[in-house]
């Protein structure tokens, strides 16, 4: 089965520094992958999705992330982080299943 | 704002209980999913149902029973659950059960058993 990797359970950053929040895939056929945040006492919000064609995929909220099937990741980036993307954020991959196979997550916490 | 409205949001029941989740969506899905989220976990898949009919079940426990009245509603009925039990239940629609379709969560019930 399809599986996704984020290497950092918790990325502390201060406000309005770069941040990037790493995942990597895990497949030999063709892949589709989200990045989800969820606010705390919230669902699951969709940030971004890579279908396929241009690798560099843009979001909400200032988010992007880069495909590379080379090196089978899916990096989350945003240049400049605001106390309010202080959450949890779920890298997570489809393939022809049902279900949508989640990363353990990370928790960003961006300070003053 | 989430276009898939769970109710109730919050739910404390005693073990003996019967109680029932809602999810609704008028989005025009067609897939609709339940997830169970643990704390400081990834949800995980429970059910799916696509066009009304239930597709998968991920081996839960019968005490947890779907229900998929129209394309627009999703239930989720609970009956003698266990402690473990206690989570944040997620429901989900996505156009089709295609792989390329995102699914859309709504904002969950979290449930307590006592």
């Amino acid at each position: 089965a399809q599986s996704v990797t984020q290497l950092d359970s918790q990325v502390p950053v201060f406000e309005e520094a770069p941040v990037e929040l790493r995942c990597n895939y895990s497949s030999s056929v063709s892949v589709y992958l989200f990045w989800y945040v969820q606010y705390p006492n919230q669902g699951l919000q969709l940030l971004l999705k890579y279908l396929s064609g241009s690798t560099l995929v843009k979001g909400i909220n200032g988010f992007e992330a880069e495909f590379n099937k080379s090196q089978t990741s899916f990096h989350l980036r945003k240049p400049s982080v605001h106390i309010s993307d202080t959450a949890e954020y779920f890298c997570a991959v489809r393939n022809s299943g049902y279900a949508l196979n989640f990363g353990k997550g990370t928790s960003l916490l961006v300070t003053p | 704002d989430t276009e898939v409205t769970q109710t109730p949001k919050h739910l404390v029941m005693g073990m003996t209980n019967k109680k029932s989740l809602k999810c609704e969506q008028h989005m025009g899905h067609r897939a609709m999913y339940w997830y169970k989220q643990k704390a400081k976990k990834p949800p995980e898949l429970m059910f799916v149902y696509s066009y009304e009919k239930l597709s998968i079940n991920e081996s839960v426990p019968s005490r947890f029973s779907p229900e998929c009245p129209n394309s627009s509603l999703l239930n989720l009925h609970l009956h003698a659950l266990q402690p473990e039990d206690s989570a944040l239940y997620l429901c989900a629609s996505s156009l089709f059960t295609n792989s390329n379709q995102p699914q859309h969560f709504g904002d969950g019930t979290r449930l307590s058993i006592l």
